[in-house]
């Protein structure tokens, strides 16, 4: 395994409320990133992180924040839950060649 | 941002090479040209990655057109476990990685 950890694994959230996904790495990385991943779909990039408190948008920013205050995590907040959100979601870390992925976060919105 | 174009599905026969292509016409100068795979039910995985010349590994090999505006990832020998959807994606300077949504290999028997 490549040192990275999604949690929780799964989630279960109200609409309107807040929840935060944590990817922590033991890898001393510096490019983090944040996917989520629809049934049928490819991945879409929610934002991502180039060093600690660097962090740009991906294509599906809305609704997302995202904070690095260290260079081993990387968290992905929704401010306030909607059913549009229930998604998996993926991180990934990467130097400057191949990215590693974490098991994903499967979470539920109702 | 450079995107790449992928046929949405293929079909192989086990213990047969696979060619899946993948056009990225608008390739820059920079972009090294990145596969990855995902078996159902799991994260992406690595496969190989590549900026001008030919790669090998383990898992397969990656041949780069001479103008780099197609790629090919090449499994050598197709088993049931290679059955994914496959991503090229290209990562350029600013690292953000985008992908498409991939070819799906289906390994028959």
């Amino acid at each position: 395994d490549a040192g990275i950890t999604q949690s929780p694994r799964h989630k279960v959230t109200e609409t309107g409320t807040p929840v935060t996904l944590r990817c922590h790495q033991t890898e001393n990385h510096r490019y983090m990133y944040w996917y989520r991943q629809d049934p049928g779909h490819g991945l879409r990039l929610i934002h991502y992180s180039y060093g600690v408190k660097d962090t740009d948008k991906g294509e599906v920013s809305d609704g997302y924040s995202v904070s690095r205050s260290k260079t081993e995590d990387f968290l992905l907040t929704l401010e306030s839950a909607t059913s549009s959100q229930t998604s998996v979601y993926f991180c990934a870390i990467s130097g400057r060649g191949a990215a590693f992925f974490g098991q994903g976060t499967r979470l539920t919105v109702v | 941002d450079a995107k790449t174009t992928q046929p949405n599905s293929m079909e192989s026969n086990e213990e047969e090479p696979v060619h899946l292509p993948c056009n990225h016409s608008t390739i820059s100068g920079t972009d090294y040209i990145h596969w990855y795979r995902q078996l159902p039910s799991q994260g992406p995985e690595y496969v190989i990655h590549g900026l001008t010349s030919n790669v090998n590994n383990r898992m397969a090999s990656l041949a780069i057109a001479e103008d780099r505006k197609s790629s090919t990832l090449i499994l050598h020998r197709a088993t049931l476990r290679d059955a994914a959807v496959y991503y090229c994606i290209l990562r350029g300077n600013n690292n953000d990685m985008r992908f498409g949504a991939g070819t799906r290999l289906t390994v028959k028997p």
